[in-house]
């Protein structure tokens, strides 16, 4: 799995904190990816970015912000959380927008305290 | 709209028994369907995906998936399971947005496939 490298793999924070999470791809990639996995529940695309540009967001609350510095790098800033933003984030990527195999990192897993 | 649906929350099996892992679809237009698994404590790997040609596919780790379309079906089967293949398994088709300038994948809700020694 050192395609799609993800830090921290685990975060604790309470609910007036500020965090970020960061994905790394190593694979050449245009285009990534944040999910939202929780239990039971499908998988949520949360932002996609090509060539860093943002061109979906999913109707994903303020409290979320990526930020995409290149296009290796991808970040999801987090501040005044809520308990049920508990949940495991995952990066992916794609080779581009119309590729169909996504690469995926191991995820953080976030809790809100 | 697109979607998938895995009607198993768990499928247990014995070890050297089949294992068959469902999902049915729907979709307009031809499907394009996929199985990632994720093994505990990392992200989803990519294991076989069907666009079109022979309804069976072959993926990683001896996996394979049968398209049936008069079923809306594509289940994940393999001959003979082993104790490592127990992981999270998610079915996912592609949705295509934006004209066809982006591809979506939409997961179903994953099915845990438990081998038994």
């Amino acid at each position: 799995e050192t395609g799609v490298t993800q830090t921290p793999r685990h975060l604790v924070m309470g609910m007036t904190n500020k965090k970020s999470l960061k994905c790394e791809q190593h694979l050449g990639h245009n285009a990534m990816y944040w999910y939202k996995q929780s239990a039971k529940k499908p998988l949520e695309l949360m932002f996609v970015y090509s060539l860093e540009e943002r061109v979906e967001n999913n109707s994903v609350p303020s409290r979320f912000s990526p930020e995409c510095p290149n296009s290796s790098h991808l970040f999801l800033h987090l501040h005044t959380l809520q308990p049920e933003d508990s949940a495991l984030y995952l990066c992916a990527s794609s080779q581009d927008l119309v590729a169909d195999t996504q690469y995926f990192g191991p995820g953080t897993r976030l809790t809100v305290l | 709209a697109q979607s998938v649906a895995q009607p198993e929350d768990q499928v247990n099996v014995a070890e050297g028994n089949p294992l068959t892992v469902k999902c049915t679809y729907s979709v307009s237009g031809n499907p394009y369907l996929f199985w990632y698994v994720q093994y505990p404590n990392r992200g989803l790997q990519f294991l076989l995906k069907y666009i079109t040609g022979d309804n069976l596919v072959k993926g990683s780790y001896g996996f394979e998936a049968e398209f049936n379309k008069s079923q809306t079906s594509f289940h994940l089967k393999k001959p003979s399971a082993l104790v490592s293949d127990s992981a999270l398994y998610f079915c996912a088709v592609r949705d295509i947005v934006w004209g066809g300038a982006t591809n979506k994948l939409i997961f179903g809700t994953g099915t845990l496939l438990a081998v038994q020694p």
